[in-house]
């Protein structure tokens, strides 16, 4: 079946743009998380949702990172006001429940901010 | 706060021994603990995990880890390496107090030489 799709693979922007990125769970997967990698370092947790409502969002480093998941599927990372340490791959993963069942990751959207 | 330590930034071995890779963890409650697996252009894959029960836990491709709660850790084990096993592995923990944050380490890369 379908995996975790990210859209786009790639997205080069300039400074100070705003950017949105997709995440297409895997279908019934209610569980959805956003991840952040930077080169040579392991993921960094930005926000979880739980259904609709994004049940920790802990991890986002300011108020120029939201996300959205209005019907309980697709996702939208959204980042105002880019700044170059914005640069890195974005991952979106899901899993079926929250707590302990594994994540489902999705190839990544590479953002540049130039 | 939850941490999680892969002390090695690379291994290597050669095809038919056997390999190691190490991970220790820090969280306030009990430990859920994964292994995930990132080849080259792909995303990344889970392998294993630790939940409750049996310390050793079996996974995908041969692959098994022993959770050691004196010790923290939750080292990956495979009996004999293949050229094929050549990625980079992440270890990965979160807690059965209550929260969705899943915290990763940097990372770990494997050589497996023919």
């Amino acid at each position: 079946g379908a995996g975790v799709s990210q859209t786009p693979s790639n997205k080069v922007t300039e400074k100070g743009k705003y950017v949105e990125l997709r995440c297409d769970p895997i279908s019934g997967h209610t569980a959805l998380y956003w991840y952040r990698q930077s080169l040579g370092q392991g993921p960094e947790f930005l926000i979880y949702f739980q259904g609709t409502g994004a049940a920790d969002d802990s991890g986002l480093p300011n108020d120029r990172f939201f996300a959205v998941r209005p019907e309980g599927s697709v996702s939208t990372l959204k980042i105002q006001r880019t700044e170059r340490g914005d640069s890195a791959v974005y991952l979106c993963a899901s899993s079926l429940t929250s707590s302990y069942n594994e994540q489902f990751f999705g190839p990544g959207t590479r953002l540049t901010v130039l | 706060a939850q941490s999680v330590a892969q002390p090695e930034d690379q291994v290597n071995v050669a095809e038919g021994n056997p390999l190691t890779v190490k991970c220790t963890y820090s969280v306030s409650g009990n430990p859920y603990l994964f292994w995930y697996v990132q080849y080259p252009n792909r995303g990344l894959q889970f392998l294993l995990k630790y939940i409750t029960g049996d310390n050793l836990v079996k996974g995908s491709y041969g692959f098994e880890a022993e959770f050691n709660k004196s010790q923290t850790s939750f080292h990956l084990k495979k009996p004999s390496a293949l050229v094929s096993d050549s990625a980079l592995y992440f270890c990965a923990v979160r807690d059965d107090t209550g929260g969705f944050k899943t915290i990763f380490g940097a990372g770990t890369r494997l050589f497996v030489k023919a």
